[in-house]
């Protein structure tokens, strides 16, 4: 596509249910990043996906977070038994490569996915 | 991980005028891109500079690998300028982000 898509934009839910957040880069981009920004903060790392490598889950916060990459493309950030701390903006970016030193690393983001949980 | 530090943390200006925002880093890095987070939240990349200078329109970028900082130069700001500026940082799979400087300018 044109740009990063994530969905939902935004998302209500009860503390300890389940939710899933999507992401789809740009067509070509090999490398996908999911971040979380909490309310007036900075990026947290989350996960780094390229190509067919194993993902860096190193940015994972607990167990209840996982990540999977289909077809090096679509991205799904899943969330089980939410907490009210997991309440934020879930940004996901990709990149042509991860050429380290290489313009080809440029970042672009989606908009977004606002969690809340109630 | 980088420590990035971003200074200064709040700026209000008056339209028109110029501003140089700062990102010092920890440790060498092999990649440096400016962001602008608009009020709305969307990111957008402003530059990709792990060095040298670059500029684009009434925005300019300069990073000095050696001694660990870049800076941020906007001139003849507008309201549209609003909105947080990330620096971040990186030398491996991650990207490490400062906290930011929120810059508001006012008519």
């Amino acid at each position: 596509g044109a740009g990063v898509s994530q969905s939902p934009s935004n998302k209500v839910t009860e503390k300890g249910k389940d939710v899933e957040l999507r992401c789809d880069p740009i067509s070509g981009h090999t490398a996908l990043y999911w971040y979380r920004q909490s309310l007036g903060q900075g990026l947290e790392f989350l996960i780094y996906f390229q190509g067919n490598s194993a993902p860096d889950k190193s940015g994972l916060p607990s167990d209840r977070f996982s990540a999977e990459r289909t077809g090096g493309s679509v991205s799904t950030l899943t969330i089980q038994r939410t907490q009210q701390e997991d309440s934020a903006v879930y940004l996901c970016a990709s990149s042509l490569s991860s050429g380290w030193g290489s313009g080809a690393n440029v970042l672009t983001f989606g908009a977004g996915s606002r969690l809340t949980v109630l | 991980g980088i420590q990035v530090e971003q200074s200064p943390p709040d700026l209000i200006l008056q339209e028109g005028a110029n501003s140089t925002l700062r990102c010092n880093f920890s440790d060498s890095v092999n990649n440096l891109q400016w962001f602008h987070q608009n009020p709305w939240g969307q990111l957008i990349n402003l530059f990709y500079i792990p060095s040298g200078t670059k500029q684009n329109g009434r925005l300019s970028a300069t990073t000095v690998a050696t001694e660990r900082y870049s800076l941020l130069y906007i001139s003849s700001s507008q309201t549209t300028d609003s909105g947080v500026y990330f620096c971040a940082v990186a030398t491996g799979n991650q990207f490490y982000f400062g906290t930011g400087t929120s810059l508001t300018v006012i008519p």
